[in-house]
């Protein structure tokens, strides 16, 4: 398997814009989750799905904020409009079974929003 | 919620030493520690964990302890190698909480 695949890798884009990142868990896994990662902040969960199904999104920091995942292999977050404070590395991650356990992380996407 | 503490923020070893970080969790429902690997422009990745009903568990030169009296776990390196330099995530959950609760990390740099 190719493990869960992020994209892009970088984005920049100017404040104000539309931003979409995509995540491909790997195959089978049940869970899908979305991280930022900050240095002031660290590892912060932003959303989750089950089954393709949301189940918590108290992380995501504002409804500027949103996710998606339209079926189990495939899904985006979105940031509309984008700010500065929002440049951070994004990182989706899937999982199988238990909620918790044998997390597998993407390697990210680094936004920077100028 | 869970709240993870991880000590320190940054550990420097020479090679061959041993490196220990420390955790502290705060709900005493957690039942589930991995710890995670993060290189430079990579996503962390899984290298060990333990569950609750284990005090100890190891892998080649990784090993974890768990007190749960205690509320804290450790990550311990022996004969540690430059590729050891990343940094360090502890992590906690609950069965019925679920998600997983980082610590901020260690930056661990080994030096030859």
């Amino acid at each position: 398997d190719a493990g869960v695949i992020q994209s892009p890798r970088h984005e920049v884009t100017e404040m104000g814009q539309e931003v979409t990142l995509r995540c491909k868990p790997i195959s089978g896994h049940d869970y899908l989750f979305w991280y930022r990662q900050t240095m002031m902040r660290g590892l912060e969960l932003l959303i989750y799905f089950n089954n393709n199904v949301p189940i918590d999104d108290s992380g995501m920091p504002e409804d500027r904020f949103s996710a998606k995942m339209p079926n189990a292999s495939f899904s985006t977050l979105k940031i509309q409009p984008s700010e500065p404070r929002d440049s951070a590395v994004y990182f989706c991650a899937s999982s199988f079974g238990q909620l918790g356990y044998g997390y597998t992380f993407g390697s990210g996407t680094r936004l920077t929003v100028v | 919620g869970e709240n993870v503490e991880q000590h320190p923020s940054t550990l420097s070893v020479q090679e061959g030493d041993s490196a220990v970080i420390k955790c502290t969790y705060s709900d005493s429902a957690s039942n589930y520690f991995p710890w995670y690997k993060q290189e430079l422009g990579k996503g962390p990745q899984l290298i060990i964990d333990i569950r609750s009903n284990v005090g100890e568990k190891k892998d080649q030169r990784i090993a974890v302890t768990l007190n749960k009296t205690a509320k804290h776990f450790s990550l311990h390196i022996t004969e540690t190698q430059p590729e050891d330099s990343a940094v360090y995530f502890c992590a906690a959950s609950t069965d019925s909480w679920g998600k997983l609760q980082f610590g901020a990390g260690t930056q661990v740099v080994v030096t030859p």
